[in-house]
């Protein structure tokens, strides 16, 4: 098994920017989860999917970021326009919904300048 | 609201000392608990969990953790503790449907 799959592992883009980050999540999970995390706020949950479907994005900071998933195999955290407070490192985790068991990827790195 | 407190921002244990992270949580039902671990790096990996049963948990690496209702806490230990282990530990409650909520998490430094 791969795991999850994000990418790119690290992004520099400039501050206006249209930013998108990928996921693949493990085949046969049913949940995917996009988490930030950086140094002062610590891990942040951003949206979770269930079954492709968002249940939760109360954790998406603004208008600027959304997500989807278009299947069962892939979703998109997109950032438009990018600011420099944007600079992180996001996360996409899966899990199956019954052992509620999260499997991360490694992460992408974005840098705003 | 649920919330997950580690109260040690960092600790440092000798290496083959015995070692314990605390995890206090705030939650009205019987709640799901995780321990995962973070390298330098990269993403997190499931330590262990609670779900019910047995309140002494046994998980990958040696760790284990033990459930506490009374005192509302999910503390991590290990009674060997190796160079390797150093890293950063987060305590995860899941409060319901599918939301996970994570602590602040310990950085672990293991000295020689």
């Amino acid at each position: 098994d791969a795991g999850v799959i994000q990418s790119p592992r690290h992004e520099v883009t400039e501050m206006g920017q249209e930013v998108t980050l990928r996921c693949k999540p493990i085949s046969g999970h049913n949940s995917l989860f996009w988490y930030r995390q950086t140094m002062m706020r610590g891990l942040e949950l951003l949206i979770y999917f269930n079954n492709n479907v968002p249940i939760d994005d109360s954790g998406m900071p603004e208008d600027r970021f959304s997500a989807k998933m278009p299947n069962a195999s892939f979703s998109t955290l997109k950032i438009q326009p990018s600011e420099p407070r944007d600079s992180a490192v996001y996360f996409c985790a899966s899990s199956l919904a019954d052992t509620k068991e999260q499997y991360f990827g490694p992460g992408t790195r974005l840098t705003v300048t | 609201a649920q919330s997950v407190t580690q109260p040690d921002i960092h600790i440092t244990v000798s290496e083959g000392a015995s070692l314990e992270l605390r995890c206090n949580y705030s939650y009205g039902a019987t709640p799901y608990l995780f321990w995962y671990v973070q390298s330098p790096g990269q993403g997190l990996q499931l330590l262990l969990k609670y779900f019910s049963g047995d309140t002494l948990v046994q998980g990958i690496k040696g760790f284990e953790a033990e459930f506490k209702r009374s005192q509302s806490s999910f503390n991590l230990r290990k009674p060997s503790v190796h160079w390797s282990d150093a890293a950063e530990y987060f305590c995860a409650v899941e409060s319901g449907g599918f939301k996970t909520i994570f602590g602040a998490g310990t950085r672990l430094f293991v000295k020689a």
